[in-house]
């Protein structure tokens, strides 16, 4: 069965500097993988994907993430935080080749100070 | 482009008692998902939409929920009796197909659901 794991809760990063959001996953085959953010009262946005090809991945806002396969993880990064960068992020996987429904993580508070 | 509607935004009702809630997706999606969010979790697929067709409703507690996409375009989700456990926010999401290529999903803001 796939399965996904965002070990913290919370991250608090000062403003301007380099951001980390953990992600790592379990699936039979290749994996699919997205990053969400959700703001306070809205619902999820799309930040990015991994379906294949180059293992660095670019989305929006700034926002990257690196796919390594043998560590089974997909973290989320960002060169230099913003304030208004502060919101939940959320780490899903979808096994590839199978008809297996996307499933999300658990979520991880992103506080950026100023 | 419009994004994702749902309605109502917020509900509060007695337990034992029906709601339904109502999604719009984005013009052109052929795939339509209903979540569920608890707080502090992430959202867990209740049942998903391709066309008028059901593709999944393994998560379904299809003794209390039942949803429908009549047309293949809006969808409803009901709660018929509704349980304390039921208080969650109800997130409705659309995608252009079921392949990863068109798989992002679109979320709308969700409908924040109270049961007393």
């Amino acid at each position: 069965a796939q399965s996904v794991a965002q070990p913290e809760d919370q991250v608090n990063v000062a403003e301007g500097n380099p951001l980390t959001v953990k992600c790592t996953y379990s699936v039979s085959g290749n994996p699919y993988l997205f990053w969400y953010v959700q703001y306070p009262n809205r619902g999820l946005q799309f930040l990015l994907k991994y379906i294949t090809g180059d293992n660095l991945v670019k989305g929006s806002y700034g926002f990257e993430a690196e796919f390594n396969k043998s560590q089974t993880s997909f973290h989320l990064k960002k060169p230099s935080a913003l304030v208004s960068d502060s919101a939940l992020y959320f780490c899903a996987v979808r096994d590839r080749g199978r008809d297996d429904k996307i499933i999300f993580g658990k979520g991880t508070r992103l506080h950026i100070l100023p | 482009e419009a994004g994702v509607a749902q309605s109502p935004r917020y509900k509060i009702i007695e337990k034992r008692q029906s709601v339904a809630f109502w999604c719009n997706p984005i013009s052109g999606h052929a795939t339509l998902y209903w979540y569920q969010q608890i707080l502090g979790q992430g959202p867990k697929l209740l049942i998903q939409f391709q066309n008028n067709g059901v593709v999944d409703d393994s998560q379904l507690p299809k003794d209390r929920f039942s949803a429908e996409r009549l047309k293949g375009v809006d969808s409803t989700l009901k709660i018929q009796p509704a349980k304390l456990e039921d208080s969650a926010v109800y997130l409705c999401a659309s995608s252009l197909g079921n392949l990863a290529e068109t798989d992002t999903q679109y979320f709308g803001p969700g409908t924040r659901l109270t049961v007393l």
